[in-house]
C-alpha cells in the first residue's frame, strides 16, 4: 500500500536558518502531494501542495517540489521563524482526492530565537 | 470560511460505556468526512471514510462494530466508540472533504479520548 516516509523530529533550528524536512513516498500511479503543519492546541492546516510532477507548492515562505524520480517531495524554508515552530506533516492521496490521506509521522520542529 | 469543529475536545470515560464525537463542517457542506485516529509520536492513521446518507467504509484493521460512524446530514458526522477500554485511548480526528474547494480536506481539532 501506500506510504510516506518523513525525518524524525524533533529538529531545532535558531532563528533565520535554512530548514529542510526530507519526504519521500511510495504509491502506485500519480498521487498528490501535500505538506500540513499543526500549531501547539490546533487542528491540521493544509500548508501547501502539488498535484503532478515537477509542481512547486509554495506557502508562508516554505516551499516544496514534487519529484517523480526520487519519489520525494522535500519541505524547505530559507530563513525560519519562532513563529514556524509546529509539527509538520507530509502526506498523499489519490488524484481526485476522494479517498483519506496517508501521513507520514510527522517531525516537531523547534525554532530557538 | 472552511472550518470544521469537533465536539467534545477532550472526554474522561470508565472502561465499558460507549462515547460520541461530533465532527461539524461549519460553513459548507461535506458529502465526505474522513475519520483518522493518533497515536502519540505517531502518525495519523485513516479509521474510515463516511459518506452522507450511506454506510462508512472501514480501513482494514479498523472493527465497524466498535467504532461506529454516522454520517446523517452534509454538515455532521459522528464517531461512536462502543464499549470502550484503555486501548481505545487517542487522539481522534476527524475531516471534511469540500468537493467546490479542489476536493481539499478541512481538518477538526481533534478529540482526545482518555478511557479509565
Amino acid at each position: 500500500g501506500d506510504s510516506v516516509t518523513q525525518m524524525e523530529g524533533p529538529v531545532t533550528l535558531s532563528e533565520e536558518a535554512f530548514l529542510t524536512i526530507n519526504c519521500t513516498y511510495t504509491a502506485t500511479g500519480y498521487p498528490s502531494l501535500f505538506w500540513y503543519v499543526q500549531y501547539p492546541g490546533e487542528g491540521l492546516q493544509l500548508l501547501l501542495k502539488a498535484t503532478k510532477a515537477d509542481d512547486k507548492g509554495s506557502n508562508k515562505g516554505f516551499e516544496a517540489t514534487y519529484r517523480k524520480e526520487t519519489t520525494s517531495f522535500h519541505l524547505e524554508k530559507g530563513s525560519v521563524q519562532v513563529s514556524d515552530s509546529a509539527v509538520y506533516f507530509c502526506a498523499l492521496s489519490d488524484p481526485g482526492g476522494a479517498d483519506g490521506l496517508t501521513f507520514g509521522k510527522g517531525t516537531h520542529l523547534i525554532i530557538q530565537p | 470560511g472552511a472550518v470544521v469543529s469537533q465536539h467534545p475536545s477532550w472526554v474522561i470515560c470508565k472502561s465499558g460505556t460507549s462515547v460520541k464525537i461530533e465532527c461539524r463542517s461549519l460553513d459548507f457542506q461535506a458529502t465526505t468526512m474522513f475519520w483518522y485516529r493518533q497515536f502519540p509520536k505517531q502518525s495519523l492513521m485513516l479509521m474510515a471514510t463516511s459518506n452522507e446518507g450511506s454506510k462508512a467504509t472501514y480501513e482494514q484493521g479498523v472493527e465497524k462494530d466498535k467504532f461506529l460512524i454516522n454520517h446523517a446530514s452534509l454538515t455532521l458526522s459522528t464517531l461512536t466508540v462502543t464499549s470502550a477500554h484503555p486501548e481505545d485511548s487517542s487522539f481522534y480526528i476527524c475531516s471534511a472533504r469540500w468537493s467546490g474547494y479542489y476536493n481539499e480536506q478541512f481538518f477538526g481539532p481533534g478529540t482526545r479520548l482518555t478511557v479509565l
